[in-house]
């Protein structure tokens, strides 16, 4: 079975320039979610969908993130401009309904 | 407000011996654990977990124990060994398949 599938692995930005993520879960998880993960951290919730309507967004700095889940199945993060605190392993998850999180490689992003 | 917590950043273990990783939690909602283990460059790989009616639960070398009156968890890894070197990450929900809290994370290095 393959697992969640992230890209692009490494991304390196000048501040207020903008970067998308991609996040292709399991095959049949109804659930998305995307964690940051900042150095010496542990991962926190950005955001969670339960196939493509967002359960959890109360962590989610809107004023320059947005997440979509277009059609239930791939999800993108983007962040527009981007600060140097953004700097950090941006994780994307899935999970089937009440089951354990699995956990795609990560994609770091360097903010210059 | 960090409502899950892993006081110790670091845990140094001779092969063979017991490893003990503790977590302590704030939110009496919590009602399910988890423990996930992450070497570098890879996501979080879940590794355990527990709901709140039980207080043990086993697998193979890996035990995680819950005490509810006191807010604490931990994991025992015996015997331990080199490959379980690893960053382990505590995690609680407050339920099963909802997003999870986790704390800042352990950093295990099991020495030959």
């Amino acid at each position: 079975e393959a697992g969640v599938a992230q890209s692009p692995r490494y991304k390196i930005i000048e501040k207020r320039q903008s970067v998308a993520f991609w996040c292709n879960p399991i095959s049949g998880h109804a659930t998305l979610y995307w964690y940051q993960q900042i150095l010496g951290q542990g991962p926190k919730l950005l955001i969670q969908f339960q196939n493509n309507g967002v359960v959890d967004d109360s962590q989610l700095p809107k004023d320059r993130f947005s997440a979509e889940r277009l059609k239930g199945v791939d999800s993108t993060l983007k962040i527009q401009p981007a600060k140097l605190e953004d700097s950090a392993v941006y994780l994307c998850a899935s999970s089937p309904l009440g089951g354990e999180l699995f956990f795609g490689e990560g994609s770091r992003l360097t903010v210059l | 407000d960090q409502q899950v917590k892993q006081n110790s950043p670091s845990l140094s273990v001779q092969e063979g011996r017991i490893s003990i990783l503790n977590c302590d939690y704030t939110n009496s909602m919590f009602d399910y654990f988890l423990w996930y283990k992450k070497y570098p460059a890879e996501g979080p790989t879940f590794l355990i977990s527990i709901s709140s009616i039980k207080d043990k639960n086993e697998d193979g070398r890996f035990t995680v124990f819950l005490n509810k009156s006191a807010k604490h968890l931990s994991l025992h890894i015996v015997p331990s060994q080199p490959g379980d070197s690893a960053v382990y990450f505590c995690a609680a929900s407050t339920h099963s398949g909802y997003a999870l809290n986790f704390g800042k994370g352990t950093s295990l290095l099991v020495t030959p």
